[in-house]
């Protein structure tokens, strides 16, 4: 069973860049049935699909974030990553990377890490 | 952009059968992907490609799917079934979420 970890710095300054990884173990990143994905919930909120990617090099964006978002995959580490930059505090959430097949749900899930973003 | 919509809460007497409804427009013509949420955990899969099952989610999770709602419906609740319930679908390469349901069980 693929199991995923986040990490990264947990408060990150207005204006500035986030950034998390997630480890991808008890498998293989470069799994071609896979895609990668970051996921997003604001406290007391719903959930916000971040973007996507895959070890072909494709990826996928929420177009609200589109402009702000980089997801990249490290296949030697078995890792892949979020850049979210010129955050503000409405960017403060807990940050969940998850995996699943294409056009089917998402079937494994970090435990997920809150980020907040503040002065 | 596609929406989806869910009613922010739905309540079932122990026992009975609970349905959670995800709306959108001709939703009947996507895969619909259920996820249950219990506070400070992270989502689980429940129900994938509008009516499967994942390997250990219990029988009395059930999904159907067609024209403008899909719905879950969890037969003979039990107070570990309280929880958030989000629906998910995937549109033109991106995936949208449901707002969220939050199932009580009384």
């Amino acid at each position: 069973q693929v199991q995923l970890q986040e990490s990264g710095p947990g408060l990150v300054k207005p204006s500035q860049t986030l950034s998390l990884t997630c480890t991808v173990s008890g498998g293989s990143i470069s799994s071609g049935l896979y895609y990668w994905s970051w996921i997003r919930q604001p406290a007391g909120k719903g959930l916000e699909w971040i973007g996507r990617v895959h070890t072909s090099g494709s990826s996928d964006y929420n177009p609200s974030l589109n402009s702000r978002v980089t997801i990249s995959v490290d296949t030697s580490k078995n890792q892949f990553s979020l850049k979210l930059s010129s955050v503000t505090t409405a960017d403060t959430a807990v940050y969940y990377c998850a995996s699943g097949i294409a056009a089917a749900g998402f079937d494994n899930w970090g435990q997920g890490t809150l980020v907040t973003v503040s002065s | 952009s596609y929406e989806l919509t869910q009613p922010l809460s739905v309540s079932v007497a122990l026992g009975q059968t609970a349905r959670v409804t995800c709306g959108g427009n001709n939703i009947g013509s996507k895969s619909v992907h259920w996820y249950q949420q219990k506070p400070g955990q992270a989502p689980v899969l429940v129900i994938y490609r509008d009516s499967k099952r994942p390997s250990g989610i219990p029988e009395r999770f059930s999904g159907s799917n067609s024209g403008n709602t899909a719905t879950l419906t969890i037969s003979r609740a039990q107070a570990g079934d309280e929880a958030d319930y989000y629906c998910q679908v995937w549109d033109s390469s991106t995936v949208v979420f449901g707002g969220g349901t939050k199932l009580t069980v009384l």
